[in-house]
């Protein structure tokens, strides 16, 4: 069992490129949770996830980011347009059930927007 | 809405040293309680959790424990070691989300 698997580990991009983020569930896990990790910050929920289906997306900033969970392959965290204050971790975790209780982190995303 | 407050880093201390990191919480019920670590350039590993009053979490010599009447889950370890250093983060569960603390970084000095 591989865990979550995050990639890209590190991602440069030129201040108006796009950004796209990574995330492989745990085998059997259907449910996905997206975190930003700000400098010297603590994590802040993002975006909550089942297969194909946006659960909860109220900590996703109103323009420029979007998430998805295909039937078929790896959640997407996209940032078009990135600017400075988007450098940040971007975690992700998976779950069995619904429920942080059951969470397994990936090793998260490191973006720097130069 | 709910929250979690940790004290403020870095903590540095000697190796063997007793140690302390306060989290207290804001929330309405009794979430579960959990601490995570993050090593440098790391992820985030889950150290112990809590899931009811009194219960008490452990782990490789971690221990807090769930205190409803101080809504409290400090972090305690008797004796540190420079392997312990890292960034600790307090959270609670809040439905299917996890709220965090601000993390508190430890320096452990041989």
């Amino acid at each position: 069992n591989a865990g979550v698997m995050q990639n890209p580990r590190h991602l440069v991009r030129r201040r108006g490129q796009e950004a796209r983020l990574r995330c492989s569930p745990m085998k059997g896990h259907s449910h996905v949770y997206w975190y930003r990790q700000l400098p010297e910050e603590g994590l802040k929920f993002m975006v909550y996830l089942q297969k194909e289906n946006i659960i909860d997306e109220s900590g996703m900033p109103k323009e420029r980011f979007s998430a998805e969970f295909p039937k078929e392959g790896p959640s997407i965290l996209r940032i078009q347009q990135v600017v400075r204050g988007d450098s940040a971790a971007y975690f992700c975790a998976s779950s069995q059930e619904p429920g942080s209780a059951g969470y397994t982190f990936g090793s998260g995303t490191r973006l720097t927007v130069v | 809405g709910d929250s979690v407050t940790q004290m403020e880093g870095p903590v540095t201390l000697s190796e063997e040293a007793f140690l302390t990191i306060n989290c207290t919480y804001t929330a309405t019920g009794y979430p579960s309680l959990f601490w995570y670590v993050q090593y440098p350039g790391e992820g985030l590993q889950l150290l112990l959790k809590a899931t009811k009053a009194d219960d008490k979490g452990s782990n490789k010599g971690f221990e807090a424990t769930y205190r409803k009447e101080t809504t409290s889950f400090h972090l305690e370890k008797g004796s540190v070691q420079v392997s312990d250093s890292a960034v600790y983060f307090c959270a609670l569960d809040s439905n299917y989300q996890l709220i965090w603390g601000a993390g508190t970084k430890l320096i452990i000095k041989p």
